[in-house]
């Protein structure tokens, strides 16, 4: 199965400040196709998760332009710009390019 | 809108059984595949099964498969997942989701839990 692992695994960021997120794939997840199917979703605290972003950098509906998302290969990042108190949650990755779908570890993004 | 609501949750015994269902509404059910995830108390995120939108294929990890079985009633617009053999691992919260290759997970229910102990 693929790896996902996420660093870091606690953020602490001051509101209006940026935190940036790192999931590193074990294997590349360039699809046969060409397509990377590397997605990032937000689980805010007591609530279900949430798509942001899809296939490395395209937003979800509704989500702000302070989220963003980049990489190729087996590295992906997730950046948050401008962090405001509703961003706080836990941060996953998710890779479905390769069966079993798996999910990363999660980062925890908290006031500082 | 689009909504999602499971039921069915519980305590139950290991060993037993218990039915999920997830009642879809706000889309038209039967263009999407769907597919359940689970969040163990404090964990993070694990996929549990997935089926297409006509029901003619199914998809499971190997943690659950042979012991889970998803299933969809498109003329309801219900998902359902049953679970037999079920062990104290299974302990989560099981989220129903919507499935779109592309962005997927695109919506998400509100969860129901599944507690295993005797």
């Amino acid at each position: 199965d693929v790896v996902l692992t996420q660093t870091p695994v606690s953020l602490l960021i001051s509101l209006g400040g940026q935190a940036s997120i790192s999931c590193r794939s074990s294997q590349s997840l360039v699809h046969s196709n060409g397509n990377t199917y590397l997605h990032w979703y937000l689980q805010k605290p007591g609530q279900s998760p949430q798509l942001l972003i899809y296939q490395v950098s395209n937003r979800f509906s509704g989500i702000p332009d302070r989220f963003s998302g980049s990489g190729s290969g087996t590295d992906f990042t997730l950046k948050i710009s401008r962090v405001e108190p509703e961003d706080l949650g836990v941060y996953y990755c998710l890779q479905r390019t390769h069966n079993p779908r798996t999910f990363g570890g999660g980062t925890k993004l908290e006031l500082k | 809108e689009v909504q999602l609501v499971e039921s069915g949750g519980g305590l139950v015994q290991p060993g037993r059984s218990l039915k999920l269902s997830c009642v879809a509404s706000g889309f038209t059910f039967n263009n999407y595949w769907m597919t359940w995830i689970r969040q163990a108390p404090g964990k993070g995120l694990e996929w549990v099964a997935s089926i297409t939108n006509t029901g003619g294929s199914t998809y499971y990890p190997d943690s659950v498969k042979g012991r889970f079985t998803i299933s969809r009633d498109n003329a309801k617009s219900t998902l359902y997942l049953q679970m037999n053999s079920l062990r104290s691992e299974d302990t989560a919260t099981y989220y129903c989701t919507r499935d779109y290759y592309s962005a997927p997970f695109d919506y998400w229910g509100q969860g129901v839990m599944v507690t295993v102990s005797s």
